[in-house]
């Protein structure tokens, strides 16, 4: 089965820092790759869906890219209510899976 | 509106079981992609489980053999009977639903709490 690895596992960084997140995929796959953001005590809230679209309602900050096995999600200036945990997910094929989780604090 | 309501959840011993529920309304179940994802206490999200619109059923390989997802099309409500339970289990169980063709969980339920303990 095709695992995902999120790095870093946890990151500190400042308001209006460049924060980037990767997921590796263990084998290629399709471009069913999203990204989810969990504040805490909350439920997973779509971020990207199809690597780099933007879920309706999400800040322009957020971005995603790569293909094939790498791939990133980008919050280009950080804000204090993106502190978080961010999972990436691939979906659409046996089986659907989650990356770890990444978590995001302010410094 | 799309809701999701799970029940069904509780404190249940090694080797039991429970069935837990997920009612749905704002959709119909049998035309979706319904999902159940779980989270143990301050882990990450795992996929435990599917049911595709045409009924056709996926499972993790931790949960295989164990647990099963169901749906009742007359109650539109998705079901997951977990059996032989482990104390891995233990786990916050969400309810999720893929409402668009390319995207995929959009919208969750708020979780109902399983813990496995003697």
């Amino acid at each position: 089965d095709i695992q995902l690895t999120q790095s870093p596992s946890s990151l500190s960084a400042s308001v209006g820092d460049r924060v980037t997140i990767t997921c590796r995929a263990s084998q290629g796959i399709s471009n069913y790759l999203a990204w989810y953001q969990q504040k805490p005590g909350k439920v997973p809230e779509l971020l990207i869906y199809l690597v780099s679209t933007l879920q309706s309602g999400v800040p322009s900050r957020f971005s995603g890219s790569g293909s094939g096995t790498d791939f990133t999600l980008t919050i280009s200036s950080l804000q204090p209510e993106d502190v978080a945990t961010y999972y990436c997910h691939k979906y659409n094929s046996d089986p659907w899976t989650f990356g770890q989780g990444t978590k995001v604090e302010i410094k | 509106e799309v809701q999701l309501v799970e029940s069904g959840g509780g404190l249940v011993q090694p080797g039991g079981s429970l069935r837990l529920s997920c009612v749905a309304s704002g959709f119909t179940v049998s035309n979706n992609f319904v999902s159940w994802v779980r989270q143990a206490p301050g882990q990450g999200l795992e996929w435990v489980s599917i049911i595709y619109s045409g009924g056709s059923t996926y499972y993790a390989d931790s949960v295989k053999g164990r647990f099963t997802i169901s749906r009742d099309n007359s109650k539109n409500t998705v079901h997951l009977q977990l059996s032989n339970l482990r104390a891995e289990d233990t786990a916050m169980y969400y309810c999720a639903v893929k409402m668009t063709v390319a995207a995929p969980f959009d919208y969750w339920g708020q979780g109902t709490l399983v813990a496995v303990s003697s």
